[in-house]
This record gives C-alpha cells, structure tokens and sequence, in this order.
C-alpha cells in the first residue's frame, strides 16, 4: 500500500485563491480525486482524473498533476467552499490523504 | 437520481459481529462495483473495501482482511459488509459508494457502528 499526504490546514481570504496539495510516490503513475465534505454531510466528488471536473461542480475548481504532487485549486475562493478535502487514488486498493481543512474567511 | 441507503449500524461489543446494508437505487447497479468507505469521529476518510460489479472480485484494506467479508446481491440492489471480530478502533461511520475506474462517485449518507463493551 502507499500513502498520499496532505497538509492539514489551509486559510485564505474570500476571493482569493486556495491551493491543496497532495503528494505521493504513486501519483506519476495514478489518477489523483479530490473530495470535499462539508461538516455533517457526506463527500461529494469535485474532480476526476487529476484534472476533470463533474458536472455541477463550480469552474472555480480545478486540478493539476505533475510527478509526485496533486493539487486542487480553487480560484476565488467563497464561504461556501469552506470544508475538508480529501485526495483519493487507487491502485486495486484505494488510499485517502489526511484531509486539509479549507477555511475562508 | 442516484440513492444509497445504508443501514444495519448499532453498538456492538468488542469481538462481536454486524453486517451492513446499502441498498442502491437510480441506476443499473450491476454495471458498477461499490465500496465502502469508513470515518471514525472527528477523523479523515479510510477506503475500507471494493467488489466489482459482477460480485467476482473482492479488495479489502490491510486494517480489516480477515475480518470483514464484502457482498452483493444485484438481484435486490444491495451491497452488504459483514463485520466479524470487531475492535474498538472500528468505530466509525460507514458509508457506501458507487464507482467508475476505482473511485467513488456517489456516497450515501452512512450508517454509524460503535464498537465498545
């Protein structure tokens, strides 16, 4: 099994652009997702694939890949994207990073 | 629209045993594998277990082989996880999830097992 590392906490200002990352050794060769959940509520998919994008996901969110780091951006930030985020991979068996807690305000 | 219902959670002593439920609904349940998920309180995300969608292939995280035994029955739309020799440190919300290309895409709202004496 691997391991996908995450940094705890990450603060910005509204309207501002928040990035997450999340490293791991498998990452050149696998597809990072990125989750976010809101307090109380269950994860929700918010990008596919390192850089895909659901549909009624907002376009202020996106995702890049490079090597051994995933990153989730969000550019403009707003109250309501205040959550935890979780980067996923998988091999046959799936991995989560610890979470990083998103605070806007 | 896409459901998944969870159910089967309760208190149950250490070394006891419980089984999960998702029952699914909103899509062709056969055509997609399903995983559950677990969250312990006030803590991250950990993938517990995956069967594909004909039943034939099983996965399971090192923390619960052994222990846990994942299932369908595509007849009835439902996934189950039997939960056996349980340890305090499986407390945790358990949620299940439909799946594309190994990741989740649709959650259900979870169905919380406390494993305490």
């Amino acid at each position: 099994s691997y391991e996908l590392t995450q940094p705890p906490s990450v603060s910005v200002s509204p309207g501002q652009t928040a990035r997450i990352t999340c490293s791991g050794d498998a990452l050149p060769k696998k597809y990072a997702y990125w989750y976010q959940q809101k307090s109380g509520q269950a994860p929700v998919l918010v990008i596919y694939e390192d850089s895909k994008r659901p549909s009624g996901i907002p376009e202020r969110f996106s995702g890049s890949s490079s090597g051994t780091m995933a990153t989730l951006t969000i550019s403009g930030a707003q109250v309501e994207d205040e959550a935890d985020y979780y980067c996923y991979s998988t091999d046959s068996t799936g991995v989560f990073g610890g979470g990083t807690k998103l605070t806007v305000l | 629209e896409v459901q998944l219902v969870e159910s089967g959670g309760g208190v149950v002593q250490p070394g006891g045993s419980l089984r999960l439920s998702c029952a699914a609904s909103g899509f062709t349940f056969d055509d997609y594998a399903m995983h559950w998920v677990r969250q312990a309180p006030g803590k991250g995300l950990e993938w517990v277990s995956l069967i594909s969608g004909d039943g034939g292939s099983t996965y399971y995280a090192d923390s619960v082989k052994g222990r846990f035994t994942i299932s369908r029955d595509n007849s009835k739309n439902s996934l189950y996880l039997q939960m056996n020799s349980l340890r305090t440190e499986d407390t945790a919300l358990y949620y299940c999830a439909n799946s594309l290309s190994g990741y989740m895409v649709y959650w259900g709202q979870g169905t919380l097992v406390t494993v305490s004496s």
